[in-house]
């Protein structure tokens, strides 16, 4: 069946340099993407979205891209901090759609 | 905080115990969410409400049974319940999709569940 899915499930960074987290989504009527970021004992905290008719959106030091061609959602963080390390999860769903699919999450350790 | 809160936050029960999780939201929305997230899997949504009706359920056995009293708060009860069902239960919420607008959903921050 169509899922969501991640590359990568652990990525290591050092502290200040750029993190790149990347997503593969098969189901291509997605028309709404999301990032949660998830701290350990905590529940799934939004960072930022993107609808389907874009293919990039900047928030505060983060950067979502989509390119539709290829199914390929990442997150871009900038100037990575330790209060960065967490799971990341992508999640597609669609139009009037309850049914968020969530992919399987990348861990980010940010090294000091 | 989200505006989600969930308890109890940890709870060991029995396979032939009777419990329930309980889910408040303070912002509005009109849907809410239960989740299953297991070590190495994917969030699972299980059950979906609406404006208090229930619009989906994925498959979820009998042994969950959901509730949803008003638009701010969402149980799980929870019967005879097995030890592969030891996970994190995380509920949601969110404005209604049926409107027309793309949403997020914001989370509790989930009951640690153990089945012994």
């Amino acid at each position: 069946g169509e899922s969501v899915g991640l590359h990568l499930p652990t990525l290591s960074v050092q502290e200040g340099d750029n993190s790149i987290i990347n997503c593969a989504y098969s189901n291509s009527a997605s028309d709404y993407f999301i990032w949660y970021k998830q701290e350990s004992g905590k529940g799934p905290q939004f960072i930022i979205d993107i609808r389907s008719n874009m293919d990039k959106r900047q928030g505060q030091r983060v950067t979502v891209l989509l390119n539709k061609t290829v199914k390929h959602l990442s997150l871009q963080i900038a100037a990575t901090q330790p209060g960065d390390s967490a799971v990341y999860f992508c999640a597609e769903n669609m139009f009037n759609n309850n049914d968020m699919r969530f992919g399987a999450g990348t861990r980010l350790t940010v090294k000091p | 905080e989200t505006g989600v809160t969930q308890t109890p936050r940890h709870l060991v029960m029995g396979m032939t115990n009777k419990k329930s999780l309980k889910c408040e939201q303070h912002l509005g929305h009109n849907a809410m969410y239960w989740y299953k997230q297991s070590a190495k899997k994917p969030l699972e949504l299980m059950f979906v409400y609406n404006f208090k009706e229930q619009t989906e359920n994925n498959s979820v056995p009998s042994r969950f049974s959901p509730e949803c009293p008003n638009s701010s708060h969402l149980f799980l009860h929870l019967h005879t319940l097995q030890p592969e069902d030891s996970a994190l239960y995380l509920c949601a919420s969110s404005q209604d999709p049926v409107r027309g607008t793309f949403y997020e959903q914001y989370f509790g921050p989930g009951t640690r569940l153990t089945v012994t």
